[in-house]
């Protein structure tokens, strides 16, 4: 069964830091791996995905990660944090092959506080 | 941007109760899938629907919870009688076909069973 471990729950950084996310995630074959970030009273929007090539993704609002096999790892990176940034990150891992029983396992999160 | 919406935002119930939430997906996906939130908790997985027939349930989608396409453009997911341990945030999600594997996640549905 695939599972996401974010090891991390709450981090705090300075405005114009630069900020790394953890996420591991345990599954049999190469994945499908996504972070989404949630606002507070918002939805889960996607920042970005790996399916397959180029390991590292990037995505939108600056954000970028890495996918490295051999760590099981997908970890979420910025360069210089904004305010707007402050969230709650979540990894998750969808299974390869589509269909109709695919589906995600989410990582419990990591909870982003920026400090002006 | 086409966008999954939620309705309502806010649902308070009394235990026992019956609640029904609703989702519009994306217009032309064809995946449909419903999440929960607990306070604190992960998001977690509750049921797959395509083609009008679940694809896949979690074993906390029991015989209280059912989901139906009634009109072609809703979604909904009905908890017969709620118990405290419902109260969570219900997403729902969408995905265009099997060959692409993101979901569009909806805003949510914040339920409190008291």
């Amino acid at each position: 069964a695939q599972s996401v471990t974010q090891p991390d729950i709450h981090i705090t950084v300075s405005e114009g830091a630069s900020l790394e996310l953890r996420c591991n995630y345990s599954y049999g074959a190469t994945p499908y791996l996504f972070w989404y970030v949630q606002s507070p009273g918002q939805g889960l929007q996607l920042l970005l995905k790996y399916f397959s090539g180029d390991t590292l993704v990037q995505g939108i609002k600056g954000f970028e990660a890495e996918f490295k096999r051999s760590q099981s790892s997908f970890n979420l990176r910025k360069p210089s944090v904004h305010w707007s940034d402050a969230a709650e990150y979540f990894c998750a891992v969808g299974a390869q092959g589509g269909g109709s029983n695919y589906k995600l396992t989410f990582g419990k999160g990591t909870l982003l506080t920026v400090n002006p | 941007e086409p966008e999954v919406t939620q309705t309502p935002s806010h649902q308070v119930t009394q235990m026992g109760q019956e609640v029904i939430l609703r989702c519009v997906p994306i217009s032309n996906h064809l995946y449909f899938y419903w999440y929960r939130q607990i306070l604190g908790q992960k998001v977690e997985f509750l049921v797959s629907f395509y083609n009008n027939e679940i694809s896949e349930k979690s074993e906390i989608f029991d015989d209280q919870f059912s989901v139906e396409r009634p009109d072609g453009s809703n979604f909904t997911l009905k908890i017969r009688s709620t118990k405290l341990e419902d109260s969570a945030m219900y997403f729902c999600a969408s995905r265009p076909n099997e060959y692409q594997e993101t979901q569009y996640f909806g805003p949510g549905t914040r339920l409190l069973v008291l």
